[in-house]
């Protein structure tokens, strides 16, 4: 069974620094692209950043290019997502997500949120 | 970018009934249409990808179709577990645009 884990959300204020976690198992963590997808409180589905398996390839959105880095370790089964200069938009849920099947962008598994508030 | 337009917002119906959402591409997309059903307080859950390829578990009751700019979900016979948000979300390129979701209540 594909399980998604996330940790790592909180309070943090404007400007500060906060690093997400994501424990992957249930699949070959290693051959498979990950991606961060948030949902700000009553709202929408908003992806936020891609990785490939090797993570050579690596895509943001533009809300949070030049602030956010997202990261793996495949030996580790773990995903991550390195936020800075937060904002208050940045408040949200935060989704772990993976893509199992061999088209990018297509979120078949995710995990269950952390929340992130940014606020003073 | 990609905008995804879904219609309608929201959508009042009875278990038993038939129930189609839409959702419009502001570009041709191919088949690369994809849709979630997302409940209060849990995490998004894929239905369909590539348009119309059901992901596993997921009952058949669910249907998807479309290409181009304009595709359908299509719910044959509503169930009380189907009442829930759902969004559809383009993968033809970044950034994987969502829909504003579709709120289907009970009547």
């Amino acid at each position: 069974e594909v399980q998604l884990v996330e940790s790592g959300g909180g309070l943090v204020k404007p400007g500060g620094s906060l690093r997400l976690s994501c424990a992957a198992s249930g699949f070959t963590f290693s051959i498979n692209s990950m991606n961060w997808v948030r949902q700000a409180p009553g709202k929408g589905l908003e992806w936020v950043s891609s990785i490939s398996s090797s993570s050579a390839y690596i895509y943001y959105a533009d809300s949070v290019k030049g602030r956010f880095t997202i990261s793996r370790d495949n030996a580790k089964n773990s995903l991550y997502l390195q936020m800075n200069s937060l904002r208050a938009e940045d408040t949200a849920v935060y989704y772990c997500a993976s893509t199992t099947v061999t088209t990018w962008g297509i979120f078949d598994y995710w995990g269950q949120g952390t929340l992130v508030t940014v606020s003073s | 970018d990609i905008q995804m337009t879904q219609s309608p917002s929201s959508l009042s119906a009875s278990v038993g009934d038939r129930v189609t959402i839409t959702c419009r591409a502001s570009q041709s997309i191919s088949s690369h249409l994809n849709w979630y059903q997302q409940k209060p307080g849990k995490a998004p859950k894929l239905l369909i990808y590539a348009a119309s390829s059901f992901q596993s578990g997921v009952p058949s009751r669910f249907s998807g179709s479309g290409s181009g700019t304009d595709f359908t979900l299509t719910i044959s016979t509503l169930q009380p577990e189907d009442f829930a948000t759902y969004y559809c979300q383009e993968s033809d390129s970044t950034p994987y645009t969502f829909g504003q979701g579709t709120k289907l209540e009970i009547k």
